[in-house]
């Protein structure tokens, strides 16, 4: 229940196109949504995030498609370019009630590839 | 503005040996979240420090434990190292115990061999 789970594992886009990551979950206390991207040998950059109320979320070239009925939700990268090649994560953060903590869950990654 | 810094960058022990790892959290941050993530996956949730308090644990050993300092600085303490400890360790930093946003440190690479 605490999973999220993401796909595909790696991804390969031409430079211009669009790069699209998916991920479900099962935690309907899962109440915040954020993608990081992350460069080998990095920690994790908050990239954009969404809250379950609303549908979809955009910032420059990076899309967040939230599907609360589905419990899916997904990022669009629009017009890729080669240094958008990095490692990304989705991730749900909850609050767990009974230890007064706030945890991000991240799914397992998706390395994306952009061509030139 | 600074970020999260963590040292050092990378580490090597040997099986049984302890490690010490630090992080200090963004000026103004007051919560540090450790994370381990192994090689080829996503970050895994170890504990959460709110007022040098442990707020929050995941499904981790005894072997693991913290502390944060009245600076809202913390180090990560790893006991009898197994080999399966090694990963990159990281360190967020978040404005209090209730904040989604968590932002994280470059990481401390760890290798037990």
């Amino acid at each position: 229940q605490q999973q999220v789970k993401q796909s595909p594992q790696s991804l390969i886009v031409q430079k211009g196109g669009i790069s699209i990551i998916n991920c479900a979950y099962e935690n309907t206390a899962f109440d915040y949504f954020p993608w990081y991207q992350q460069f080998p040998g990095k920690g994790p950059a908050l990239l954009i995030a969404i809250r379950p109320d609303v549908s979809e979320k955009k910032e420059g070239r990076f899309t967040i498609s939230f599907n609360k009925s589905a419990k899916q939700f997904s990022l669009h990268i629009m017009d890729s370019q080669p240094g958008d090649s990095a490692t990304y994560f989705c991730a749900a953060s909850y609050y767990f009630i009974i230890q007064g903590a706030q945890k991000l869950v991240f799914g397992q990654g998706t390395r994306l590839t952009i061509n030139p | 503005d600074a970020g999260v810094t963590q040292s050092p960058t990378h580490l090597i022990k040997t099986r049984g040996q302890h490690v010490t790892l630090r992080c200090s959290p963004i000026s103004g941050h007051k919560s540090v979240s450790w994370y381990q993530q192994v090689l080829g996956q996503g970050p895994q949730f170890i504990f959460q420090y709110y007022e040098k308090e442990e707020r929050g644990r995941g499904n981790f050993p005894d072997r693991f434990s913290a502390r944060q300092f009245p600076n809202y600085s913390s180090e990560l303490n790893v006991n009898a190292l197994l080999l399966g400890d090694s990963a990159l360790y990281l360190c967020a930093s978040s404005r209090t115990y209730r904040s989604n946003e968590q932002f994280f440190g470059p990481g401390t690479r760890l290798t037990v061999l």
